[in-house]
């Protein structure tokens, strides 16, 4: 099994460019979610789907969106890319309520 | 204002010492998670508890419910421990809010 994966691991945009991260996990895990890490601070929840169809906003969603392609895939989707938007994205997936999250490696953005 | 509280936010030790790091939180919540990223980046869940006390090898944690406060305990410490320790919080909502993490560095 990979687990979770995650696309691009780095990338570079200016801003204004739009891009997607692509997200899969391979455990048919029911919820997956998207954070960014910036320094000094924890991790923030960006978007979440809890099951196949659905997703719902976190603490930090502006300037992003959300699919879920199907059970396996989660993308998020940059539309015009900010340089706020500088950090580290993880993607994560769990069976459902009470489980572990697992985290994919990572996403390093910059946005010039 | 975080609702997620660690403590130290750094922490430097020598090889084989006995290792706490402290989490509190603010409100009730429904399970803690102690979280482990390495300098590669990469996140890996250590510990999952809502109550009481779980090992895995070298690693402890606790929880006090009526004290809203949990730690983690690493017995022997080695350089391969050193990493960034992370707790985590699930308000019942199964979302998860995150300390900022201490650094944990083990000089051999």
């Amino acid at each position: 099994n990979a687990g979770v994966t995650q696309t691009p691991k780095f990338q570079v945009l200016k801003t204004g460019q739009s891009m997607t991260l692509q997200c899969a996990q391979d455990m048919n895990h029911n919820s997956m979610y998207w954070y960014r890490q910036d320094p000094g601070m924890g991790l923030r929840l960006i978007y979440y789907s809890a099951s196949e169809g659905t997703t719902d906003k976190g603490e930090v969603p502006n300037g992003y969106n959300v699919s879920r392609l199907n059970k396996r895939e989660f993308s998020l989707r940059l539309e015009s890319a900010a340089p706020s938007q500088t950090s580290v994205y993880f993607c994560a997936s769990k069976r459902g309520i009470g489980y572990e999250q697992y985290f994919g490696p990572g996403t390093r953005l910059t946005v010039t | 204002k975080n609702e997620v509280e660690q403590s130290p936010q750094n922490l430097t030790a020598q090889e084989g010492e006995f290792i706490t790091i402290n989490c509190s939180y603010s409100v009730g919540i429904s399970a803690l998670h102690w979280l482990q990223q390495h300098p590669g980046g990469g996140i890996v869940s250590l510990f999952m508890l809502s109550s009481g006390k779980k090992k895995h090898g070298r690693l402890i944690a606790t929880i006090n419910i009526q004290e809203k406060h949990s730690s983690l305990h690493i017995t022997a410490s080695h350089p391969r421990d050193s990493a960034v320790y992370i707790c985590a919080v699930t308000f019942g909502n199964e979302k998860l809010t995150f300390g900022t993490g201490t650094r944990l560095t083990i000089i051999p």
